[in-house]
């Protein structure tokens, strides 16, 4: 079955430290998107991809990059970790104006 | 532009209870509407959604019906169930670029 999947589920890093979080998706979808969500925010988009070689960013884009070589991955990476970036993040991809597919989450804590 | 409002939360609900959560929506053009619930500890899953105008979406005993008038997509369900404690998300997207933009999310407890 097509799946998306994150990794590593849980994160501890150190303020200042560059972070990357992985996101892969076997449904061959050309939209990927990455999630922050947090208390009171909902999802705030950070990043998305229309297709390789294709990044735009999000409401929520500074402190964060993305890059797309590929159609299955969109690894975001922070660049230098801050406490303000502690948050659960979600993966997800689509295609066309169909539903998006969440993956089950990162929960990363920057101390 | 572009956005979601839906009720706050938390809700707290006795089981076989009846469900109303609002969501209204500002958008350009003709959005298409969805439903989404997270279960703890889990990404979210789509639970129903509505492309047009009087559409009504339903799965799993939820229901929820795009008015254009009201711009709402209220969602409800007649009888809820311990095991529909998640919460619930209520989004949009127009039909070009498929930006979702998301409610802020309301929590549902339901008590036995």
């Amino acid at each position: 079955d097509a799946e998306i999947t994150q990794s590593p589920r849980h994160k501890i890093t150190e303020t200042g430290r560059q972070v990357t979080l992985a996101c892969h998706q076997t449904w061959n979808h050309n939209n990927m998107f990455w999630y922050r969500q947090d208390l009171g925010h909902g999802l705030r988009l950070i990043h998305y991809s229309y297709g390789v070689q294709d990044t735009n960013k999000g409401e929520v884009s500074d402190g964060y990059s993305v890059s797309r070589s590929n159609t299955e991955d969109l690894p975001l990476t922070l660049e230098s970790a801050a406490s303000s970036q502690t948050s659960v993040y979600f993966c997800a991809s689509s295609e066309l104006s169909y539903e998006q597919y969440f993956g089950p989450g990162t929960r990363l804590t920057v101390t | 532009g572009n956005s979601v409002t839906q009720m706050e939360g938390p809700v707290t609900l006795s089981e076989e209870a009846f469900l109303t959560i609002n969501c209204t929506y500002t958008a350009t053009g003709y959005p298409s509407l969805f439903w989404y619930v997270q279960y703890p500890g889990e990404g979210l899953q789509l639970l129903l959604k509505a492309t047009k105008a009087d559409d009504k979406g339903s799965n799993k005993g939820f229901e929820a019906t795009y008015r254009k008038e009201t711009t709402s997509f209220h969602l409800e369900k007649g009888s809820v169930q311990v095991s529909d404690s998640a919460v619930y998300f209520c989004a949009l997207t127009q039909n070009t670029g498929n930006q979702f933009y998301f409610g802020t999310g309301t929590s549902l407890t339901v008590i036995p």
